[in-house]
């Protein structure tokens, strides 16, 4: 099975500041990466799909990129309301299971 | 209104049974694979189940094959999961999630299942 690396575990900035989030896959996988936000006590919502797709509502400063087994998730410049933490999501080719990473906490420095 | 809402969680004994509901408003299910993904407290998300749009399909973790299972009814709008033979590992918030394009788009808002005696 495919794990998914997230690093680091927690990233202390401050708003204004760039966000570099990194998901490393064990083997290489398909164009099936997503990203998601989770804020405590909500349910995660989908950022970006297909590795670099925002999704609908996403904002502009959420980008993400990467192929093989390396992914990153860019946010551009801190918003209060993007301290959360953060999951990268792959889908097997087949079977088409699932597989998150352990997420990275964005936190107030 | 776009959205799935989850009901069914609760206290359940070591080995005992549940099955989760999730109704969906606002879309039309019978056009989209849906999962279930857990939390336990404090931890990450986990994939559980998929099922494709018309129920003929479904894939499983490993840790709950042959425990749970995954249906639908298009007719209803609604999901579900049944979940036997429950351990105490399987205590999490269960989502029901839209998922197209091999990630999910739209979830509900959780239903806590806590297994314990």
């Amino acid at each position: 099975d495919i794990v998914l690396t997230q690093s680091p575990a927690t990233l202390s900035l401050s708003p204004g500041e760039r966000a570099t989030l990194s998901c490393r896959a064990s083997q290489s996988v398909s164009n099936y990466l997503a990203w998601y936000q989770q804020k405590p006590g909500q349910a995660p919502r989908l950022l970006i799909y297909g590795v670099s797709n925002r999704a609908t509502g996403t904002p502009a400063r959420f980008s993400g990129s990467g192929s093989g087994t390396d992914f990153t998730l860019t946010i551009s410049n801190l918003e209060p309301e993007d301290f959360a933490v953060y999951y990268c999501q792959q889908r097997n080719n087949w079977p088409p299971t699932w597989t998150f990473g352990q997420g990275t906490k964005v936190e107030f420095k | 209104e776009v959205q799935l809402v989850e009901s069914g969680g609760g206290l359940v004994q070591p080995g005992g049974s549940l099955r989760l509901s999730c109704a969906a408003s606002g879309f039309t299910l019978s056009t989209y694979w849906m999962s279930w993904v857990r939390q336990a407290p404090g931890k990450g998300l986990g994939w559980v189940a998929h099922i494709k749009e018309d129920g003929s399909d479904k894939y499983y973790v490993d840790s709950v094959k042959g425990r749970f299972t995954i249906s639908r009814d298009n007719a209803k709008n609604s999901l579900y999961l049944q979940m036997s033979s429950l351990r105490a590992e399987d205590t999490a918030v269960y989502y029901c999630a839209r998922s197209p394009y091999s990630s999910a788009d739209l979830w509900g808002q959780g239903t806590l299942v806590t297994v314990s005696s």
